[in-house]
């Protein structure tokens, strides 16, 4: 089945060690997103590629970077990760911007 | 800019009692409005869609009708079940907007 694989499923880092969480799609989207979801909250949209365009969310840390080496792959990297980045991220995808977004299971960070 | 807002939870039900979860939206234009539902530990997942006005989302017995006229997109149950447990969250896109802007969420707890 075509889907959002994100791996791993939980994460624990240190305070401030550099972590890269990943997502890949068998859907042959054009359009990744990473989203931040703290507990009881809506998921809060962090930035999103394009195709191959990075497109950053005006009030998204410097600390949260992203590549996305080719199609199907897309990673999130914390550079350096404090305990408020403690949260689920979910990574979604859709055909074209403006239609319908499909989610990743989400990777649980934990920083101690 | 676009918003949602939805029924405040949390609700907690009886096995077979009725659902209904209020959803009502702002937005230009002609928006796309989705459920999606999180069970616990667990990414989003499209539970239904509707694209154009009167359009009725079904799936898994959950339906939602777009009403442009109240601008509202209320989600239905007639039987919930304990499996039906999650946090439920209505959502848009706007024609010219990548952002999925999403309501606050409401929580469904179901008893036997």
């Amino acid at each position: 089945d075509a889907m959002v694989i994100q791996n791993p499923r939980y994460q624990v880092t240190q305070f401030g060690k550099p972590v890269t969480l990943s997502c890949s799609q068998t859907l042959n989207h054009n359009v990744m997103y990473w989203y931040q979801q703290k507990s009881s909250q809506a998921p809060k949209l962090l930035f999103h590629y394009y195709d191959k365009d990075f497109n950053n969310e005006a009030d998204t840390p410097d600390n949260f970077q992203s590549r996305r080496p080719n199609t199907s792959f897309c990673f999130l990297d914390i550079r350096s990760p404090g305990l408020g980045d403690a949260a689920m991220y979910l990574c979604a995808t859709s055909r074209v911007v403006q239609e319908t977004q499909y989610f990743g299971p989400g990777t649980r960070l934990l920083v101690l | 800019g676009d918003s949602v807002t939805q029924m405040e939870g949390p609700v907690t039900l009886s096995e077979e009692a009725f659902l209904t979860i209020n959803c009502t939206y702002t937005a230009t234009g002609y928006p796309s409005l989705f459920w999606y539902v999180q069970y616990p530990g667990e990414g989003l997942q499209l539970l239904l869609k509707a694209t154009k006005a009167d359009d009725k989302g079904s799936n898994k017995g959950f339906e939602a009708t777009y009403r442009k006229e109240t601008t509202s997109f209320h989600l239905e149950k007639g039987s919930v079940q304990v499996s039906d447990s999650a946090v439920y969250f209505c959502a848009l896109t706007s024609n010219n907007d990548y952002k999925l802007s999403f309501g606050a969420g409401t929580t469904v707890t179901v008893r036997a």
